[in-house]
């Protein structure tokens, strides 16, 4: 199986901040990557495909870039509605698999 | 709008069989280019996928829980099923069924999700 390695696994940050999520393939897998939001109690919101095609009504804030290996998850401008979870996910191979999540708390 | 809806016990006991339903609604389950999915989540952990069908039939199993799974599908009632045998308390976790888009390999519409506990 393709492994997904996230990082950092969790950070702190404020309303307005620039965040940045790195997310690291353990083979390449061109651009088959994608971005889900995970909030408390909800189920997983897709928000980016192919590394950095953003879906239609998710704020343009967020962007996604990389290939190959390596893979980021970009949230220019935090606003509150964006403290959660965001997933990583390889469609390369089956199966398909997940990082292990990096949560964004509030500072 | 596509939506899922996950039924089924949210208890169940160790080596008995986990069973769940997601009835789709919104489009058919017979759109081509998707297919169907379960996915889990152990408590306070990341996800895994558990498998796919498509409308005709055609799965494909996570091969760590292969031996153990059924996914089926009913176009008649436009919903697929989870069976999931001889399960153990590592087999708690919130299941969702969600929507593959068959080009992208990508989730793009989930279930809310349902809990289901495995204990005596």
């Amino acid at each position: 199986d393709i492994q997904m390695t996230q990082s950092p696994s969790s950070l702190s940050a404020s309303v307005g901040d620039r965040v940045t999520i790195t997310c690291r393939a353990s083979q390449s897998i061109s651009t088959y990557l994608n971005w889900y939001q995970q909030k408390p109690g909800k189920a997983p919101k897709f928000l980016i495909q192919a590394a950095s095609t953003v879906q239609s009504g998710v704020p343009s804030r967020f962007s996604g870039s990389g290939s190959g290996t390596d893979f980021t998850l970009t949230i220019t401008s935090l606003q509150p509605e964006d403290f959660a979870t965001y997933y990583c996910q390889q469609s390369y191979r089956t199966p398909p698999t997940f990082g292990q999540g990096t949560k964004v708390e509030i500072k | 709008q596509v939506q899922l809806q996950e039924s089924g016990p949210g208890l169940v006991k160790p080596s008995q069989t986990l069973s769940l339903t997601c009835t789709v609604s919104g489009g058919s389950i017979r759109s081509g280019g998707y297919y169907w999915s379960w996915i889990r989540q152990h408590p306070g952990k990341g996800l895994e996928w558990i498998g796919n069908i498509h409308y005709s039939g055609s799965t494909y199993y996570n091969p760590s829980l292969k031996s153990r799974l059924t996914i089926s599908v009913d176009t008649s009632k436009n919903q697929f099923s989870l069976r999931l045998s001889s399960v153990t308390v590592a087999d708690t976790a919130v299941y969702y069924c969600a929507r593959i888009e068959g080009s992208g390999w990508f989730f793009d519409y989930w279930g809310q999700g349902t809990l289901v506990t495995v204990s005596s």
